[in-house]
């Protein structure tokens, strides 16, 4: 069964990047029709989706977020990332990795049908 | 973006209840939307897409419906263990957006 999980630092300072990695187990990276996603909660509120990967580097960004984020593939590793630069207290949320499906004529855009546990990142001096 | 309203976005109900929650999209968008649950602490659960499919697993307690604005996920008889916050979400167009949220306590 596929298993995707979190890592990184749960602290980040005002100014610097957050990285953050996902893990793909019992399941690869490279399989398709499937995309790579992550999406943030800030406590007590609803979700938000940050970007989205499919394997051969075609990238979807939030608007709002676009110009911070970047997002990258690992297939040696079966693994892929987040870089979201100069971080602010409004970027403290839980980070979750998701598999998002691709559907016929709904592609590229995605439901989740299988998410990570998620990570607390808190930007905090 | 496309906007995603949920209504209510909070209610209570006793175990047996029937449920209905409402997402409402700014446009047109088809029947491309989700359906998700979470508990506290819990990464969502997928429990539908295409407005109306049940994922795997999904007990059919769970319905949706709906097509183009207005969609409706349904709980028939509200169970114990569906006391959670359920989130839509639209996959019509890039920025994916999701709804604020509906938590389902108990009364």
């Amino acid at each position: 069964q596929l298993q995707l999980q979190e890592s990184g630092p749960g602290l980040v300072k005002p100014s610097e990047t957050l990285s953050l990695t996902c893990t793909v187990s019992h399941d690869s990276i490279e399989s398709g029709p499937y995309s790579w996603g992550w999406i943030r909660q800030p406590p007590g509120k609803g979700l938000e989706w940050i970007a989205t990967i499919y394997y051969g580097d075609t990238t979807y960004y939030n608007p709002s977020l676009k110009s911070r984020i970047t997002i990258n593939v690992d297939t040696s590793k079966n693994q892929y990332s987040l870089n979201l630069s100069s971080v602010t207290a409004a970027d403290t949320a839980v980070y979750q990795c998701a598999r998002g499906y691709c559907r016929g004529s709904s592609c590229p855009t995605v439901y989740f049908d299988s998410w990570g546990q998620g990570t607390l990142v808190t930007v905090s001096s | 973006a496309i906007r995603m309203t949920q209504s209510p976005s909070s209610l209570s109900a006793s175990a047996g209840d029937r449920v209905t929650i409402t997402c409402r999209a700014s446009q047109d968008i088809s029947d491309f939307l989700a359906w998700y649950q979470q508990k506290p602490g819990e990464a969502p659960k997928l429990l539908i897409y295409i407005a109306s499919i049940l994922q795997s697993g999904v007990p059919s307690r769970f319905s949706g419906s709906g097509s183009g604005t207005d969609f409706t996920l349904t709980i028939s008889y509200l169970q114990s263990e569906d006391f959670a916050t359920y989130y839509c979400q639209q996959y019509y167009s890039y920025p994916l957006t999701f709804g604020g949220g509906t938590k389902v306590e108990i009364k």
